[in-house]
C-alpha cells in the first residue's frame, strides 16, 4: 500500500527566499512522481513529472529530484515570489492493479513580500 | 485545447438530501477520474474509468455515491443520500491513459457543502 507523507503541512518565508519542500512515499518501487499546484478554490495544476530514471526535473525556478531508495522527492523553488503561494501535493503511483495516483496531503506555503 | 470542464461550481444542501455533479474531460483523453478532496486533506481516488468502463472503484462508498459515464466522454457523479462528512471538493480529471504514466489535467473542482 502506498502512503505519501508531506511536511511541513504549512510554510511561511519572505520573498526571495529559496525554499525545499518535502514528500516521502512508502512503496520505493515506482516509475514516476508527480508535483501539483493548488490555488484556492482551484484544481490541481501539474508542475513536474519526474521518472524514475532521472534524478531531477526543471522547470524555471522549480526543481524536483527524486531518490527512490529513500522513499523521498524533494521540490527547491528558487527566489521565492508572492505568486508562488500556494498548496504544493505531491504524488506518487500505485505500481499493482490499476494505475492510480496517492497524494499527500500538501504544503500549504506563503510568500511575505 | 479546453480544459476540464465542472458544474456546478458550488452546491449546499441538507444532509439526505441528493445532488449530482457533471465532468466533460479534455477530447480524446480515455481515461477519467473523480476525486474527493476534505478540506486540508489531499485528493483521494474515489472512481477511475477507462473509456466507459470502471477500472478502479474501491474507495466509492457505494451506499450512497454512484458514477457513470456513458458513451466514454461526460461522466456524473451522484450523492444520494448525503452526509455531513460528504462536504467536500469533487475532482474531476482527465489523462490520455491511465495516470500512473501520464500527467492529469483537473478541472476546478466542485466545491460541496452538506448542512
Amino acid at each position: 500500500k502506498q502512503e505519501v507523507t508531506q511536511i511541513p503541512a504549512a510554510l511561511s518565508v519572505p520573498e526571495g527566499e529559496n525554499l525545499v519542500l518535502n514528500c516521502s512515499f512508502t512503496d520505493s518501487a515506482i516509475y514516476n512522481l508527480q508535483w501539483f499546484r493548488q490555488d484556492p478554490g482551484k484544481g490541481l495544476t501539474s508542475l513536474l513529472l519526474i521518472q524514475s530514471s532521472q534524478r531531477e526535473q526543471t522547470s524555471g525556478r522549480l526543481n524536483a529530484s527524486l531518490d527512490k531508495s529513500s522513499g523521498r522527492s524533494t521540490l527547491y523553488i528558487a527566489a521565492s515570489q508572492p505568486g508562488d503561494s500556494a498548496t504544493y501535493l505531491c504524488a506518487a503511483p500505485i505500481i499493482q492493479g490499476a494505475q492510480k495516483l496517492v497524494f499527500g496531503q500538501g504544503t500549504r506555503l506563503t510568500i511575505n513580500p | 485545447e479546453a480544459g476540464v470542464a465542472q458544474s456546478p461550481r458550488y452546491k449546499i444542501i441538507e444532509k439526505r438530501q441528493s445532488v449530482a455533479f457533471w465532468c466533460n474531460p479534455i477530447s480524446g483523453h480515455a481515461t477519467l477520474y473523480w476525486y474527493q478532496q476534505i478540506l486540508g486533506q489531499g485528493p483521494k481516488l474515489l472512481i477511475q474509468f477507462q473509456n466507459n468502463g470502471v477500472v478502479d472503484d474501491s474507495q466509492l462508498p457505494k451506499d450512497r455515491f454512484s458514477a457513470e459515464r456513458l458513451k466514454g466522454v461526460d461522466s456524473t457523479l451522484k450523492i444520494q443520500p448525503a452526509k455531513l462528512e460528504d462536504s467536500a471538493v469533487y475532482l474531476c480529471a482527465s489523462s490520455p491513459r491511465p495516470s500512473g504514466a501520464n500527467v492529469l489535467t483537473f478541472g476546478a473542482g466542485s466545491r460541496l457543502t452538506v448542512l
